[in-house]
């Protein structure tokens, strides 16, 4: 099977700007969830979406916010950006929602905010 | 600290030693996960344990529970260049809404 692959890999941007990053998830995965590494906080969880719905989503503003399509996959949209965006954002699929699954991980796609 | 704390930070052992690292965590859990990400291959998904388990093994990983302490330990013998990596454990203790990772463990293994 083929894994989760994120598009783009890498990504520049102005400040102000707004940015959709996509996930592809594992075939047959119906859970996706995203989360943003950066070196000072290390991995943070950002949102899950099973069945085209957010079931959870983390302690991050209302600039990110994201969607998921019938097919599973999965975009995640952040306006009105700011330096401290820049960040590696991971997409994770998982076979059913919840945490009782491992979670696959996409490469990510490199944010820079300029 | 965190939910889930990985100690040491950073850990450098020559190839063939074994290395061991441990998670630390405050609230119950449901299971408890081990992760690993290297600039090749990404987060990669190593163990998962249950809280009702006590050990669990995977090739060279063996990786212990110990709920009573709250604290989780991942254990890689007979390490190889190519274990070289971050090691983040990974728990459900945000109430089971979300993985609550660590900041990691940064093992070198030196040839």
């Amino acid at each position: 099977k083929a894994g989760v692959t994120q598009t783009p890999r890498y990504l520049i941007k102005t400040r102000g700007q707004q940015v959709t990053l996509s996930c592809s998830p594992i075939s047959g995965h119906r859970s996706v969830s995203w989360y943003q590494q950066t070196p000072g906080q290390g991995l943070q969880f950002l949102f899950e979406y099973f069945s085209e719905t957010q079931r959870n989503k983390g302690n991050f503003p209302g600039r990110f916010s994201g969607r998921q399509f019938s097919n599973s996959r999965s975009e995640m949209n952040v306006s009105t950006l700011e330096l401290g965006d820049s960040a590696l954002y991971l997409c994770a699929s998982s076979l059913e929602a919840g945490l009782d699954y491992e979670q696959y991980f996409g490469p990510g796609t490199r944010l820079t905010v300029t | 600290s965190q939910q889930g704390e990985e100690d040491p930070q950073a850990l450098s052992i020559q190839e063939g030693e074994n290395a061991t690292m441990n998670c630390s965590y405050k609230t119950s859990i449901n299971n408890l996960q081990w992760y690993r990400q290297n600039s090749g291959r990404g987060l990669v998904h190593l163990i998962l344990i249950r809280s009702n388990e006590r050990e669990k093994h995977s090739g060279r990983l063996r990786v212990t529970l110990d709920t009573s302490k709250k604290s989780s330990s991942l254990l890689i013998t007979a390490s190889r260049a190519a274990d070289t990596a971050s090691y983040f454990c990974a728990t459900d203790g945000n109430y089971g809404q979300n993985f609550v990772f660590g900041p990691g463990t940064r093992l070198s293994v030196l040839p």
